[in-house]
C-alpha cells in the first residue's frame, strides 16, 4: 500500500498569511494526488485534482504543486474561511488512501 | 445539481450487521464508479471500498475486506454497503463520494454516523 505523509500535522497561522502544506508518497503515485479542506461537522470538498489543477469554484489563493513523491498546497493569503483541516489522497492504486491530516488553527 | 444523499445508519451491537444507501441524483450514475470513506470519531479519513460503473470490479481496505460488500442498483442510481460482523473499531462516519475518472472524488455526500455499541 501506498503511505502518504502530511506535515505539519497542526499549523497556526494568521489570516493574511501564506501557509504550506506538504505530502509524501511512500512511492510514485503519477501525479494522482488530490487535496480536500474539512470543517467540522461536514463532508470534505475537492481542492485540487492531478497534483495541481484547481477545482471550478475554489479561490485562486488555492494552489497544488508537485511530482513523483512530493507534493505541496499552498494558501497564498488566508482567510478566516480558511481555518479547517486538509487532506491529501493518492488515487494512483488501491487502497485509495489519505494523508493523516492538517488541521489549520488561527493564531 | 449533484447531490448524493445518505441513508441507512444508526446504532448497532457488535456483530450486528448494517446497510448504507447513498442516492445519486444530478448526473449520469451509471458512467462513474463510487466509493466509501469513513472516519472515526476525531480521527483522519479512511478509505473503505469502491466500485466500477457496472459493479462488475470492487475493491476493499483490508480493515473491512470479507466483512463489507459494495453493490449498486444503477436502475435506482443508489450505491450500497452491506456491513457485517460489525466491531467497536468499525464506528465512524461514513461518506459515499462520487469517483471522476479513477482521479478524485467530487462531490462527498453528507455523511452517516454508524455506532458499534453495546
Amino acid at each position: 500500500d501506498i503511505q502518504l505523509t502530511q506535515s505539519p500535522s497542526f499549523l497556526s497561522a494568521s489570516v493574511g498569511d501564506r501557509v504550506t502544506i506538504t505530502c509524501r508518497a511512500s512511492q510514485g503515485i503519477n501525479n494522482y494526488l488530490a487535496w480536500y479542506q474539512q470543517k467540522p461537522g461536514k463532508a470534505p470538498k475537492l481542492l485540487i485534482y492531478v497534483a495541481s489543477t484547481l477545482r471550478s469554484g475554489v479561490p485562486s489563493r488555492f494552489s497544488g504543486s508537485g511530482s513523483g513523491t512530493e507534493f505541496t498546497l499552498t494558501i497564498s493569503s488566508l482567510q478566516p474561511e480558511d481555518f479547517a483541516t486538509y487532506y491529501c489522497q493518492q488515487l494512483n492504486s488501491y487502497p485509495r488512501t489519505f494523508g493523516q491530516g492538517t488541521k489549520l488553527e488561527i493564531k | 445539481e449533484v447531490q448524493l444523499l445518505q441513508s441507512g445508519g444508526g446504532l448497532v451491537q457488535p456483530g450486528g450487521s448494517l446497510r448504507l444507501s447513498c442516492a445519486a441524483s444530478g448526473f449520469t450514475f451509471s458512467d462513474y464508479a463510487m466509493s466509501w470513506v469513513r472516519q472515526a470519531p476525531g480521527k483522519g479519513l479512511e478509505w473503505v471500498s469502491a466500485i466500477s460503473t457496472n459493479g462488475g470490479s470492487t475493491y476493499y481496505a483490508d480493515s473491512v475486506k470479507g466483512r463489507f460488500t459494495v453493490s449498486r442498483d444503477n436502475s435506482k442510481n443508489t450505491l450500497y454497503v452491506e456491513m457485517n460482523s460489525l466491531r467497536a473499531e468499525d464506528t465512524a462516519v461514513y461518506y459515499c463520494a462520487k469517483d471522476i475518472w479513477s482521479r478524485w472524488f467530487d462531490p462527498w455526500g453528507q455523511g452517516t454516523l454508524v455506532t458499534v455499541s453495546s
